[in-house]
């Protein structure tokens, strides 16, 4: 049962224009939401998150969207730059006093100058 | 270098060796997690520690996976009588208890091949 589901498995932009990752949610005891960045052999980095209590935050050139009435997520990067080029993943977790997230399948991202 | 260390970063072992991963969280983050990733998923929960005690444990731990927080500091994670299918990027993270909702920081992972 894939609880967070991302159904693009990749993504290619230009430079300087807008990527837009999303991420469809199954569970509505979910009520944090985070992304992740993922280099090759890398651990994953975290990049911005959001309670349910908000439905936008932004950080730089990075914006998180909720809609909690859709189950529905979404990741905003402008502009694009070929650095952001990783695979991004999606996780939720609900309020049990830690952080057990549930991933995503994730999404790669490409930028091209 | 303050961030969660994990060590050793690659690990290729025959199939029934004991295989043993090290964790060092940052240094004031009281929770401890181990996630697993395989290729093409997402990380995979695995177990979950506040201080030395393990709190919760995934059904993917299965009976030949044991994990120890020993004093609250570093963890440890070890597979015994490896098979193929435990073949996967096995991931650390921590975070502080400063409030409910944090972000976890991952360290680089051991990357595990049974052959």
């Amino acid at each position: 049962d894939q609880q967070v589901k991302q159904n693009s498995p990749s993504l290619s932009v230009q430079e300087g224009r807008i990527s837009i990752l999303n991420c469809d949610y199954t569970n509505s005891m979910f009520d944090y939401f985070l992304w992740y960045k993922k280099y090759p052999a890398e651990g994953p980095t975290f990049l911005i998150s959001i309670s349910s209590i908000k439905d936008k935050n932004e950080d730089g050139r990075f914006t998180v969207f909720l809609n909690k009435s859709a189950k529905h997520l979404s990741l905003h990067i402008v502009p694009s730059q070929p650095g952001d080029s990783a695979v991004y993943f999606c996780a939720a977790s609900k309020n049990t006093g830690f952080q057990k997230l549930v991933f995503g399948t994730g999404t790669r991202l490409l930028v091209s100058p | 270098d303050t961030g969660v260390s994990q060590d050793p970063r690659h690990k290729i072992t025959k199939r029934g060796q004991n295989v043993t991963f090290r964790c060092d969280p940052i240094s004031e983050h009281n929770r401890l997690y181990w996630y697993r990733q395989t290729l093409g998923q997402g990380p995979e929960f695995l177990t979950y520690f506040q201080n030395e005690a393990q709190l919760e444990k995934s059904r993917l731990l299965s009976d030949r996976f044991s994990a120890e927080r020993p004093k609250g500091s570093f963890s440890t994670l070890e597979i015994q009588r490896t098979e193929q299918g435990d073949s996967a990027m096995y991931l650390c993270a921590s975070s502080p208890r400063v409030r409910l909702n944090t972000e976890a920081f991952f360290g680089q992972g051991t990357r595990l091949t049974v052959v």
